[in-house]
């Protein structure tokens, strides 16, 4: 049983362009969301992250919108540059704190071509 | 500042036999986790230690085991290995009650023949 969910496997955008990319969950006890980026052979890398509290954050070109009665949170990067690309995956976690168990999606292959 | 470091970084093992993977968190944090990724998939939580104990565990059989040690370096030990336990294993450091995400070493891919 899935509870955080990413339907699109990849995505695939022009340099310049928005890139969105979308994450469903089902477990309403989810109060932390946060987005990770990873290139081959490296591990995770933090990108963004919102509380429940919150329905947006930002940081210089990537913004996290989060939809609580949806379910639903988005990562938008404007303008997208070729090194974004990479896989990027969506994390939840019940209680605020960073150190609580992260449960994440399958991920979603970005590309941006030049 | 030294990041996550794990080791090894590749390890090929049989069926069978056991395997320890090492794990030093990053400076200033005094909590452990480890994730499995198989292939395609997104990181799974195996466990989490903090002071030396084991603080949450998830859905993995006991043949995977655990250990921190008090300058808060870590262990993952798997016995018994199965095929299906070829994936790349994450270990991620966070500080207790700091509200800081957690930040991931490059991992250690394992693969059974």
């Amino acid at each position: 049983d899935q509870q955080v969910k990413q339907n699109s496997p990849s995505l695939s955008v022009q340099e310049g362009r928005i890139s969105i990319l979308n994450c469903d969950y089902t477990n309403s006890m989810f109060d932390y969301f946060l987005w990770y980026k990873k290139y081959p052979a490296e591990g995770p890398t933090f990108l963004i992250s919102i509380s429940s509290i919150k329905d947006k954050n930002e940081d210089g070109r990537f913004t996290v919108f989060l939809n609580k009665s949806a379910k639903h949170l988005s990562l938008h990067i404007v303008p997208s540059q070729p090194g974004d690309s990479a896989v990027y995956f969506c994390a939840a976690s019940e209680g605020q704190g960073g150190s609580e168990k992260l449960v994440f999606g399958k991920g979603t292959k970005l590309t941006v071509n030049p | 500042d030294a990041g996550v470091t794990q080791s090894p970084t590749h390890l090929i093992k049989t069926r069978g036999q056991q395997v320890t993977l090492r794990c030093s968190p990053k400076s200033g944090h005094d909590t452990v986790s480890w994730y499995q990724q198989a292939l395609g998939q997104g990181p799974q939580f195996i466990f989490q230690y903090y002071e030396e104990e084991e603080r949450q565990r998830g859905n993995f059989p006991d043949r995977f085991s655990g250990h921190q040690f008090p300058n808060y370096s870590s262990e993952l030990n798997v016995n018994a290995l199965l095929l299906g336990d070829s994936a790349l294993y994450l270990c991620a450091s966070s500080s207790i009650g700091a509200n800081q995400p957690q930040h991931f070493g490059d991992g250690t891919r394992l693969s059974i023949l």
